[in-house]
């Protein structure tokens, strides 16, 4: 049974560091084709991808927010982590990671955390 | 960066009636594409993958065809549980991306 699930702070300031967590169980990053993904759905809005991490450690990121992420994966701990940087009221949004399999859908997702960015 | 765009962005239907939502591409993503099931509250669900195969679980009233730039997302009989937005999304050329969604909701 494959489970995520999002871990972070749930405020954060303008201009600070976002740091979040995706620990999983149920599947291994180390698998073959196996990658685990970042996406993010402001209040009321549309679903934006962000970055997806790969079992070979392949990363790719969303062009207009790339400057600001950084995805890491620890295969020991089953966990990957995104951070962004700089962060702003626009960036207000639930969270979401989710398991891709070879073919690079987003087959299992976690529930998501609601990050808001204000002062 | 591909592009999605969906069309409508709101389609109200009956119970019992047919749906048809639609994604096109900015460039061509061959069958690359998937739609996603999102409900209130709820993360997404993968109801269709590489533009026609329906993931595991997924009813047979779902189906998907199209290749190239124009996909298309059908709903043969709308049960109650159908009304939710529908997001496409492409993994052509990853990064991927999301389409901006099509609300479903009761006429």
């Amino acid at each position: 049974q494959i489970t995520l699930k999002e871990s972070g702070p749930t405020l954060v300031k303008p201009t600070q560091t976002l740091t979040l967590t995706c620990t999983f169980s149920g599947f291994s990053l180390s698998t073959s084709g196996v990658g685990v993904g970042w996406i993010r759905q402001p209040p009321g809005k549309a679903l934006e991808w962000l970055a997806l991490i790969y079992w070979n450690d392949d990363k790719r990121y969303s062009p207009s927010l790339k400057s600001r992420l950084t995805i890491t994966k620890d295969t020991s701990k089953n966990q990957v982590v995104l951070t962004m940087t700089n962060m702003d009221p626009v960036d207000t949004a639930t969270y979401y990671c989710a398991h891709s399999s070879g073919s690079s859908w987003l087959d299992y997702w976690g529930q998501g955390t609601l990050v808001t960015v204000s002062s | 960066e591909i592009v999605l765009t969906q069309s409508p962005a709101t389609l109200s239907l009956s119970p019992g009636e047919r749906a048809t939502l639609s994604c096109r591409a900015s460039q061509s993503v061959s069958s690359y594409l998937a739609w996603y099931q999102q409900k209130p509250g709820q993360a997404p669900r993968l109801l269709i993958y590489d533009a026609s195969n329906r993931a595991t679980g997924i009813p047979a009233r779902f189906s998907g065809s199209g290749s190239g730039t124009d996909f298309t997302l059908t709903i043969s009989s709308l049960e109650p549980e159908d009304f939710a937005v529908y997001y496409c999304q492409q993994r052509s050329n990853c990064p991927c991306s999301f389409g901006q969604g099509t609300k479903l909701e009761i006429k």
